[in-house]
């Protein structure tokens, strides 16, 4: 499953398949990107970063992809699990200590 | 488990009360945050602290005054809320706030309820 950020704040997937969440910064001059993810009622949780002089970093299970031309990142879970149901956010580093988050993407993992 | 510890977990507060929360990270970071999340929205950054000095306020309210100190305590103190002020405030901490090398762990947060 996909989603596209700000027009579809929400996706539901599968237990087991892939998921795409994607995101949208809004500097070109951020340098610097995280994702977070937030379960219901607990602070956002680091999940992955990336360096503006990077086009894909993998995890654990998690990928991201930056594309500096369209100022768009996304974050791939594979073999997506029950306990991967959250908000998932980007947060882009605009200068110092300056980080913005997009406006997320709740994820529901159907067993 | 965050490293990044906030108290009180839930706070009410009248309009004219007067409260602080409370936020401490041992992990030795130089920098520290406050961010402010309304239901089914991102965190809003308010305040950063570099060095134990405000570097960046975004316009907040003086209503909400911050306070950080030493290195590894920051306070926000609360005075003549409104509603509206209601949210959950989150707390952070990164190890320099040097650009690019500057991942931001947070606390699980306060939740504030103002009546």
């Amino acid at each position: 499953g996909e989603s596209v950020g700000l027009h579809l704040p929400t996706l539901s997937v599968q237990e087991g398949d892939n998921s795409i969440i994607n995101c949208a910064y809004s500097n070109s001059a951020s340098d610097y990107f995280i994702w977070y993810k937030q379960e219901s009622g607990k602070g956002p949780q680091f999940i992955i970063d990336i360096r503006s002089n990077m086009d894909k970093r993998q995890g654990q299970r998690v990928t991201v992809l930056l594309n500096k031309t369209v100022k768009h990142l996304s974050l791939q879970i594979a073999a997506t699990q029950p306990g991967d149901s959250a908000v998932y956010f980007c947060a882009e580093n605009l200068s110092g200590n300056q980080f913005y988050f997009g406006t997320g993407t709740s994820l529901t993992v159907i067993p | 488990d965050t490293e990044v510890t906030q108290t009180p977990k839930h706070l009410v507060m009248g309009m004219t009360n007067k409260k602080s929360l409370k936020c401490e990270q041992h992990m030795g970071h130089r920098a520290m945050y406050w961010y402010k999340q309304k239901a089914k929205k991102p965190p809003e950054l308010m305040f950063v602290y570099s060095y134990e000095k405000l570097s960046i306020n975004e316009s907040v309210p003086s209503r909400f005054s911050p306070e950080c100190p030493n290195s590894s305590l920051l306070n926000l103190h609360l005075h003549a809320l409104q509603p509206e002020d209601s949210a959950l405030y989150l707390c952070a901490s990164s190890q320099t706030p040097r650009r690019g090398i500057n991942t931001i762990y947070f606390g699980e947060g306060s939740w504030l309820t103002v009546v």
